[in-house]
């Protein structure tokens, strides 16, 4: 099992540019996450979903979207790129979402908006 | 109220040291408190967890310290390893929800 990747690992945007961070899982999880880490600040949740076809909000949505077509894939968009979302993006998936349920993380991709 | 403050935010540490993170909540709903361990340049990983029903999981050499009335819970490393320099999570979650509120992390360093 590779678990969850993602990519790509880095990226640099230009403001106002647009893109999309892959992530996929390979454990037949139902729920997947994106999280951004800001140093000092912690995980702050975008959007989760709790299964193919169906997503949420999270804390910090503004500036992106998702969408879930397959049990397995996750993509995160950002359309108009501004210097705020320069951050580290981590996607996760767990089986069923319990509060106990572990939620497994990607490496990361690195992005920087300049 | 839906926040979980850590602390501190860094800490150095000599070998065979005990290293403690702490974490404190608001929320009396929250019922599930993770702890998340991640190395440089990747992912978080869970470490170990603990519900409220209990003051103490061990597991190795990683002890989780829970204190329901003054809603706080801990985090111990004994006879902390270089090994163990990373960055650690806390979070919490409620029962009914798919959401954890992370802490802000604490930079360990423990010195050869």
């Amino acid at each position: 099992n590779a678990g969850v990747t993602q990519t790509p690992k880095f990226r640099i945007l230009k403001i106002g540019q647009s893109m999309t961070l892959q992530c996929t899982q390979d454990m037949n999880h139902n729920y997947m996450y994106w999280y951004r880490q800001d140093p000092g600040m912690g995980l702050k949740l975008i959007y989760y979903s709790v299964g193919a076809g169906i997503t949420d909000k999270g804390e910090v949505p503004n500036g992106y979207n998702v969408s879930r077509s397959t049990t397995e894939d996750f993509p995160l968009r950002l359309e108009l790129a501004a210097p705020s979302q320069t951050s580290v993006y981590f996607c996760a998936s767990s089986y069923s979402g319990g509060k106990t349920d572990t939620q497994y993380f990607g490496p990361g991709t690195r992005l920087t908006v300049l | 109220q839906q926040q979980v403050k850590q602390s501190p935010q860094s800490l150095i540490v000599q070998k065979g040291g005990i290293s403690i993170i702490n974490c404190a909540y608001e929320n009396t709903a929250f019922d599930y408190f993770p702890w998340y361990q991640q190395f440089p340049g990747k992912g978080p990983a869970l470490l170990i967890a603990i519900r409220p029903d209990v003051s103490e999981k061990k597991e190795g050499r990683f002890t989780i310290s829970f204190n329901k009335s003054a809603k706080q819970f801990s985090l111990h490393i004994m006879d902390s390893q270089p090994g163990d320099s990373a960055t650690y999570f806390c979070a919490a979650s409620t029962s009914g929800t798919y959401k954890y509120i992370f802490g802000t992390g604490t930079r360990l360093k423990v010195l050869a």
